[in-house]
């Protein structure tokens, strides 16, 4: 079975430019979720999906980051425009029940 | 407002001895508890779980112990391996609420 891709895995980008991010989840497992993982810190949850519909986004910082699950199946992550304290690794991740199984996560450098 | 805490960034353990690694929790409507395991460029893999309603729940090498009096949660590996080297989150959460995660320890198996 495959697991959950992302992509890219790596980007590099300056300060007020826009980046997206994307995952395709386990295929069948309704739930995705995108986290923050700041170095030295967990994951932090920015949003969750049931599939197309936004179950907690409590913790996204609407003012630059959006995100969307259209169909249900693929999500993007989006930050426009970047800031600093941005650079951390994204990881999506998806389940079916209390489990959650993680992509390789996206590490940003923001400049 | 930490809800998950690992208080020890790091620990090393010789090859074949046991590691010990803790987790104390602040919220008492904490009702399922996870221990995530994560290798470098690699995204968190699930290793063990257990539910309130437990006190002990094992799994090969890896037991994980509950102590709800105390907040408190340990995860166990014997006899512990030098692939065993890995960073190590813990998390829980609420039947309702979100996973929170701790910000990990790092754990180093010396051959």
């Amino acid at each position: 079975e495959a697991g959950v891709a992302q992509s890219p895995r790596y980007k590099i980008i300056e300060k007020r430019q826009s980046v997206a991010f994307w995952c395709n989840p386990i295929s069948g497992h309704a739930t995705l979720y995108w986290y923050q993982q700041i170095l030295g810190q967990g994951p932090k949850l920015l949003i969750q999906f049931q599939n197309n519909g936004v179950v907690d986004d409590s913790q996204l910082p609407k003012d630059r980051f959006s995100a969307e699950r259209l169909k249900g199946v693929d999500s993007t992550l989006k930050i426009q425009p970047a800031k600093l304290e941005d650079s951390a690794v994204y990881l999506c991740a998806s389940s079916t029940g209390e489990t959650q199984y993680f992509g390789p996560g996206t590490r940003l450098l923001v400049l | 407002d930490q809800q998950v805490k690992q208080n020890s960034p790091s620990l090393s353990v010789q090859e074949g001895r046991i590691s010990i690694l803790n987790c104390d929790y602040t919220n008492s409507m904490f009702d399922y508890f996870l221990w995530y395991k994560k290798y470098p460029a690699e995204g968190p893999t699930f290793l063990i779980s257990i539910s309130s309603i437990k006190d002990k729940n094992e799994d090969g090498r890896f037991t994980v112990f509950l102590n709800k009096s105390a907040k408190h949660l340990s995860l166990h590996i014997v006899p512990s391996q030098p692939g065993d080297s890995a960073v190590y989150f813990c998390a829980a959460k609420t039947s309702y609420d979100k996973v929170i995660f701790g910000p990990g320890t790092s754990l180093s198996v010396i051959p």
